[in-house]
C-alpha cells in the first residue's frame, strides 16, 4: 500500500530563515504528489503539485518542492520564512486513477519573530 | 459556487443520534471526496464520487457511515447512531481535473459527539 511519511510533526524556524519540510513516499508507480497548507479553522489549500512534468515544482507563496525519485522524496522549501507561513502542512500522494489522496501526518510550522 | 461549501460548520450531537453533513461542490466538478480529520488518525479518505456513483467507498469506517450524491452535485454524509469516536472534522473536496488542478477543499464540518 502506498504511504507518505512526514519527518517532524513540529518544525520551528526564525522569521527570514529557510523552511524545509520533509516528505517521503512509497509508491510502486510514478506518483502524483501534493503539498497542502491548513490555516487554523480552515480547509486545505493547495500549495503545489507534482504530476510527472518538471521535477522542481514552484507553488504559491514562494514555496517550492523537488521530486527526487532516487530518494522517494518530495521535500517542501521556502528560502525565507514569514510569520504568515505559520500553519500545518500536509504532504499527500494519489495512488490511484481515482485521485483519492493518502496524507502524511502533517507538520506544524512555527515561525518565531 | 465560488468554492466548496459545507454545512453545518459545527455540529454537536448526543451519542446515539443520527447526523447529516452536507457538501456543495464547485459547479461542474464531477469528482467529490469526503475525508475525516481527527487528532489521533490525521486525514483519512472516506469515499469518492464520480458523478452520482461511488466507485471507491473503501474508507468508510463502519456500516453506520453512508453517503450519497444527487444530480452530480450536492453530497450528504450520514452517520447513524453516532459514537464519541466519530468526533472529528469532516472535509469535502471536489475536482474537475485533479491531475492538472488538484482539488478544492471546503472548510469542513466539526462534529462533536457528547
Amino acid at each position: 500500500a502506498q504511504s507518505v511519511t512526514q519527518l517532524g510533526s513540529h518544525v520551528s524556524v526564525s522569521e527570514g530563515a529557510l523552511v524545509l519540510l520533509r516528505c517521503n513516499y512509497s509508491s510502486s508507480v510514478p506518483p502524483y504528489l501534493f503539498w497542502y497548507v491548513q490555516y487554523p479553522n480552515q480547509g486545505l489549500q493547495l500549495l503545489l503539485k507534482y504530476t510527472s512534468a518538471a521535477t522542481l515544482v514552484k507553488g504559491i507563496n514562494g514555496f517550492e518542492a523537488e521530486f527526487k525519485k532516487s530518494e522517494t522524496s518530495f521535500h517542501l522549501t521556502k528560502p525565507s520564512a514569514h510569520m504568515s507561513d505559520a500553519a500545518e502542512y500536509f504532504c499527500a500522494v494519489s495512488p490511484s486513477n481515482t485521485g483519492k489522496l493518502i496524507f502524511g501526518q502533517g507538520t506544524t510550522l512555527q515561525v518565531k519573530p | 459556487g465560488a468554492g466548496v461549501s459545507q454545512s453545518p460548520s459545527n455540529k454537536v450531537t448526543e451519542k446515539g443520534k443520527d447526523v447529516e453533513l452536507r457538501c456543495d461542490p464547485i459547479s461542474g466538478h464531477t469528482a467529490l471526496y469526503w475525508y475525516r480529520q481527527s487528532l489521533g488518525q490525521g486525514l483519512e479518505f472516506l469515499i469518492y464520487f464520480q458523478g452520482n456513483s461511488a466507485p471507491d467507498k473503501s474508507g468508510l469506517p463502519s456500516d453506520r457511515f453512508s453517503a450519497e450524491r444527487t444530480g452530480g452535485s450536492v453530497s450528504t454524509l450520514t452517520i447513524q447512531r453516532t459514537q464519541q469516536e466519530d468526533s472529528a472534522v469532516y472535509l469535502c473536496a471536489s475536482s474537475l481535473d485533479w491531475r492538472n488542478y488538484g482539488y478544492t477543499f471546503g472548510s469542513g464540518t466539526r462534529l462533536t459527539v457528547v
